[in-house]
């Protein structure tokens, strides 16, 4: 069945230094590609997805590149603002459900 | 105006105890699932529905039964808690089950078995 690695596990980065979240994903099938956030003590919400059939998204300051080759995705933030601290999730839909990442926790150190 | 809305947001019992969580949406949706997450963030599915069917059953203790009366309600009742049923517990809908489309989520209902 799909899987999906992601990392780094824990990602600390300067405020107004860019930030990038990869991950990897195992079963060629998967088409559709969403990150999700989740600050502390919230729900997980989307910010940003992709489709099998597009290479790279972006939206204001995050941005999310697919290489169907490598089986792997990526998200990227630039500047980076204290409000974006918080746990990413990435996931890879295949049949009726969505595989999720382990999970990235984005610190933004002042 | 929520979309998906749980009940009760906080749950906290004694082992042994039954229980029930309450999940609904207004988003006209036909798919729900229930997340577990536990104190590592991992987000494992549990169980999906599409239009009152259940289509996602993941490896879990069959004290775990999800209900759904219909397509905007999926509950989850849980017989004989144990300690290591500890974790929050998310509902989420979406409106596509074969494409992939974006899972909505509830605001968690935290337990904690004692």
């Amino acid at each position: 069945g799909e899987n999906v690695e992601q990392h780094p596990s824990t990602l600390s980065v300067q405020e107004g230094d860019s930030a990038v979240i990869k991950c990897t994903y195992s079963d060629s099938a998967s088409n559709y590609f969403p990150w999700y956030k989740q600050e502390l003590g919230k729900r997980p919400q989307l910010i940003i997805d992709i489709r099998s059939n597009v290479g790279e998204k972006k939206d204001q300051r995050i941005a999310v590149t697919l290489n169907k080759t490598a089986k792997h995705f990526s998200l990227h933030i630039t500047e980076t603002q204290p409000e974006d601290s918080a746990v990413y999730f990435c996931a890879a839909s295949i049949n009726y459900q969505l595989i999720w990442g382990a999970g990235t926790k984005l610190i933004i150190k002042p | 105006d929520t979309a998906v809305s749980q009940t009760p947001k906080y749950l906290v019992t004694q082992m042994g105890n039954d229980k029930s969580i309450k999940c609904e949406q207004n988003l006209g949706h036909d798919t729900m699932y229930w997340y577990k997450q536990d104190s590592k963030k991992f987000l494992k599915i549990m169980f999906s529905y599409n239009n009152k069917e259940l289509i996602i059953n993941e490896t879990v203790p069959n004290r775990f039964s999800p209900k759904s009366p219909d397509k905007a309600h999926l509950n989850l009742h849980i017989n004989s808690l144990e300690l290591g049923d500890s974790a929050v517990y998310f509902c989420a809908s979406t409106t596509g089950r074969l494409k992939g489309e974006t899972q909505y989520f509830g605001p968690g209902t935290r337990l904690l078995v004692l």
